[in-house]
């Protein structure tokens, strides 16, 4: 079965400063694709950056990279340069290929930014 | 905005009725995705359909079924309503079955008093 793990329920970061989001992450299908959305408090889920588990190199979109290590089954979510805005729930995802493309979300880590 | 439109925003009703979500995926997308997000189940996959089938099921009750219709979008219903239903609904889109990349509708939120 698969599963997310983020074990920050809540994290704070000084605007402008870089936070690190954790997420591991158990599998047996050798073919995932890993995912990070925000739900600001306004509720919309919003797709962040994508990494797929044959990829060779980490995601990077805008401020937003993803800290792939497939050995240690982390797909970390590090945010450079934080903003207010930034401020938000970040939930890591999994989708498996062997079967069901549903997405299996993490519990979430609630992101604070301070001015 | 992510192009998936969901209809209602927000929903009241009270226990023992049925309600219809409504969902619009995103142009061209043919795979469209219902998940709940409670406090205390978190983000749960409910149901996914496939150019008008039914791909996969998730943690769907017996009481909620689901269709989409020729036109891609897709209708949930939520039939003999309980209190713990109350959750914000999502749907999201994805142009095939190749594990691309999920967009989500804004949600609608469902509180069954």
């Amino acid at each position: 079965a698969q599963k997310i793990t983020q074990t920050q329920p809540g994290m704070f970061v000084q605007e402008k400063e870089a936070v690190t989001l954790d997420c591991t992450y158990d599998t047996s299908d050798p073919s995932y694709g890993l995912f990070w959305y925000k739900q600001p408090s306004s509720g919309e889920m919003i797709f962040l950056i994508y990494q797929g588990s044959y990829d060779q190199q980490n995601a990077t979109e805008g401020r937003y990279s993803l800290n792939f290590q497939k050995a240690r089954k982390s797909a970390n979510l590090v945010i450079s340069a934080s903003q207010l805005g930034d401020s938000a729930m970040y939930f890591c995802a999994m989708m498996t290929q062997g079967g069901s493309e549903k997405l299996v979300f993490g519990k979430g880590t609630k992101l604070t930014v301070n001015p | 905005d992510s192009g998936v439109t969901q209809t209602p925003k927000h929903l009241i009703t009270a226990t023992g009725q049925r309600v219809t979500l409504r969902c619009s995926p995103r142009s061209g997308d043919l795979s469209v995705y219902w998940y709940q997000q409670s406090l205390d189940q978190g983000l749960q996959f409910l149901i996914q359909y496939y150019n008008g089938e039914e791909r996969a099921k998730g943690n769907i009750l017996e009481r909620f079924s689901a269709q989409q219709f020729p036109d891609l979008h897709s209708e949930l219903n939520l039939s003999s309503l309980e209190l713990g239903d109350s959750a914000l609904y999502f749907c999201a889109s994805s142009v095939d079955l190749k594990g691309e990349t999920q967009y989500f509708g804004p949600g609608t939120r469902l509180l069954v008093l």
